[in-house]
């Protein structure tokens, strides 16, 4: 059963940091890239950063570009997001998620339960 | 960016009558567009993708129409577990980016 297990988040100052895990189990992790997705609070869905499935390629929503990365360890088959200068705006649950066996596929089939951030003073 | 608007946010409807869910693209996505629900709390579920494809245990008043900017998101005859938020997310434009629409949400009227 493919499980993905968020933690890290919590409540940090204006322009902390803080770093996001997710533990995956149940696929071969190193096989499929792997997304970080948010959802703020009254707003949509907003795709946050892709990794690629050996990691060598990163990719990042303008609004998080320069601030927040996105890594992988296939040996822990753990993904990482190191977010840093963290605004209000970014506040939110932040998921992990995995798309479907299908190369060139890019929705998600499995999604982790979630991991609250909240930037504030 | 492609930018998915959908409409409405809201809409109330009675449990057994049909909800109908439009998103549409800023640019052609193609077929590369799918539906996910999403209730207080949880994570989101995927529904639908390649525009029409229902995914695995998706019951079947659950459908997907549409291609290039124009899709619908039908549920035949809502359940009471139907009532949620419900998102598209086109994958046409990747990479640089994903994007999602800003959501319906699925009210009982």
């Amino acid at each position: 059963e493919v499980q993905l297990l968020e933690s890290g988040g919590g409540l940090v100052q204006p322009g902390g940091s803080l770093r996001l895990s997710c533990a995956a189990s149940g696929f071969t992790f190193s096989g499929y890239a792997m997304t970080w997705v948010r959802l703020a609070p009254g707003k949509g869905l907003e795709w946050v950063s892709t990794i690629s499935a050996s990691g060598g390629n990163t990719y990042s929503a303008d609004s998080v570009k320069g601030r927040f990365t996105i890594s992988r360890d296939n040996s822990k088959t753990t993904l990482y997001l190191q977010m840093s200068s963290l605004r209000a705006e970014d506040t939110a649950v932040y998921y992990c998620a995995k798309p479907p066996p299908v190369a060139g596929t890019d929705y998600f089939d499995y999604w982790g339960q979630g991991t609250l951030v909240t930037v504030s003073s | 960016e492609i930018v998915m608007t959908q409409s409405p946010a809201t809409l109330s409807v009675s449990p057994g009558e049909r909800a109908t869910l439009s998103c549409r693209a800023s640019q052609s996505v193609s077929i590369n567009l799918a539906w996910y629900q999403q209730k207080p709390g949880q994570a989101p579920r995927l529904l639908i993708y390649g525009a029409s494809t229902r995914a695995t245990g998706i019951p079947a008043r659950f459908s997907g129409s549409g291609s290039g900017t124009e899709f619908t998101l039908t549920i035949s005859s809502l359940q009471s577990e139907d009532f949620a938020l419900y998102y598209c997310q086109q994958y046409n434009n990747w990479p640089p980016s994903l994007t999602f629409g800003g959501g319906t949400k699925v009210e009982i009227k």
